[in-house]
């Protein structure tokens, strides 16, 4: 089953900050993000384990609360190459990714 | 970050053609690798599991018999459209599950190959 990712879609200013959220009605492994420019295939940011939080990537972070089956990734001050189609993988230890929607990020000068 | 390559990365045919897709691990071997179709504006929707020495695992509503995968070797998966129609037409990304520090699991995709039956 797919995860839920919200917001749609976000639109910010270079400099501003955002959260993108990812929940899932099933128990999770593990999220992983990607990030989807236009016509090109995801470039994997991050993943977080179940018990844990991983953070890397020019200032995007993210966390992983497993007993709300959640995660969250944050964009800090967002520069213009943050654009594009944010997507969380979600694996319920069976290795296969069901990924979200999709948030599309519009970072504007 | 690991390395997927695709080929190729456009194809064109006309109805009733087939047409291959490779997907390779340059840097890394995969006993996994995993095929995904993505409509425009739209999310990564797994077809099958491509395992290594093994029959691949089709997703529901996914048909095996049109959608033929290979996995010859550890670094080798292919994905062929046996007579493609315009409804096939759809952007395909591979990825290789590698393994990562402390036993995760990550996957990385392939460039994508963008099919156009016509």
């Amino acid at each position: 089953q797919q995860p839920v990712q919200s917001p749609q879609a976000v639109i910010l200013r270079e400099g501003e900050d955002a959260v993108i959220n990812c929940s899932s009605s099933k128990a999770l492994y593990s999220v992983h993000w990607y990030r989807q420019k236009h016509g090109e295939a995801p470039v994997f940011l991050m993943i977080l384990l179940k018990g844990g939080e991983q953070k890397g990537h020019e200032k995007i972070s993210a966390s992983f609360n497993e007993k709300k089956q959640q995660s969250s990734l944050y964009l800090t001050a967002s520069q213009l190459s943050y654009s594009g189609t944010y997507f969380c993988g979600t694996d319920s230890d069976d290795y296969k990714l069901s990924f979200g929607a999709g948030t599309t990020v519009t970072v504007r000068a | 970050g690991a390395v997927v390559s695709q080929h190729p990365s456009w194809v064109i045919c006309k109805s009733g053609t087939s047409v291959k897709i490779e997907c390779r691990s340059l840097d890394f071997q995969a006993t996994t690798m995993f095929w995904y179709r993505q409509f425009p504006k739209q999310s990564l929707m797994l077809m099958a599991t491509s395992n290594e020495g093994s029959k691949a695992t089709y997703e529901q509503g996914v048909e095996k018999d049109k959608f033929l995968i290979n996995h010859a070797s550890l670094t080798l998966s292919t994905l062929t459209v046996t007579s493609a129609h315009p409804e096939d037409s759809s952007f395909y990304i591979c990825s290789a599950r590698s393994l990562g520090t402390g036993g995760s699991q990550t996957q990385y995709f392939g460039p994508g190959t963008r099919l156009l039956v016509l």
